[in-house]
């Protein structure tokens, strides 16, 4: 069975800083990673996702994330954030063994000050 | 190309009464997905299917039912409503088994 654990509910952070939303999770076998955006009363979208290959994954919006196996985590950086970036991230992961049981984290919720 | 389209976008039901959810697909997607999303807890997952005519249960199946007749639709039956199941509801679809695209979500609530 595999568990998200996202570490903080809340990040709060003014424009222009750098951000790190940290996620880490748990599993008996190898997993995809990803990381899934939501803007206020819309679904999720996926932001990067990490399958195989290079542990740095580039996504969409600037953002990007880091696969640390040994550490069991995959955080996710933007070096300078927006107002518009405000939303909840979601962290997620699936067994690499064909599963369809996707596990999301409880959310970061992201909000950017001017 | 229309993605996940869900109808209602918000229904108040009252203990007891039933609805069903509706989700359709046009990316001719052969795997669907519902969640439930309950503020704090991310998102579980109560049904899914593989392909027209193949459904299995996920996380937390209790009080739903689902069915899949043709590889567009894919709804969500509430059978005797409970305040438990207020919640937003997202329909999901995907072409592989892991990037999923989500619809917009219906808000229920039950009183």
């Amino acid at each position: 069975a595999q568990s998200v654990t996202q570490l903080d509910s809340q990040v709060p952070v003014f424009e222009e800083a750098p951000v790190e939303l940290r996620c880490n999770y748990s599993s008996s076998v190898s997993v995809y990673l990803f990381w899934y955006v939501q803007y206020p009363n819309q679904g999720l979208q996926l932001l990067l996702k990490y399958l195989s290959g290079s542990t740095l994954v580039k996504g969409i919006n600037g953002f990007e994330a880091e696969f640390n196996k040994s550490q069991t985590s995959f955080h996710l950086r933007k070096p300078s954030v927006h107002i518009s970036d405000t939303a909840e991230y979601f962290c997620a992961v699936s067994p690499n063994t064909g599963g369809f049981k996707t596990i999301f984290g409880a959310g970061t919720r992201l909000f950017v000050k001017a | 190309n229309a993605g996940v389209t869900q109808t209602p976008k918000f229904r108040i039901l009252k203990i007891g009464q039933s609805m069903t959810l509706q989700c359709a697909q046009d990316m001719n997607h052969n795997y669907m997905y519902w969640y439930r999303q309950d503020p704090g807890m991310g998102l579980k997952l109560i049904y899914y299917s593989v392909g027209a005519g193949i459904t299995d249960k996920g996380e937390v199946p209790n009080g739903y039912n689902v069915s899949r007749s043709t590889t567009e639709d894919f709804p969500l039956r509430l059978e005797l409503a409970a305040p438990s199941q207020t919640s937003v509801y997202f329909c999901a679809s995907s072409l592989t088994a892991y990037e999923q695209y989500f619809g917009p979500g219906t808000r229920l609530t039950v009183t």
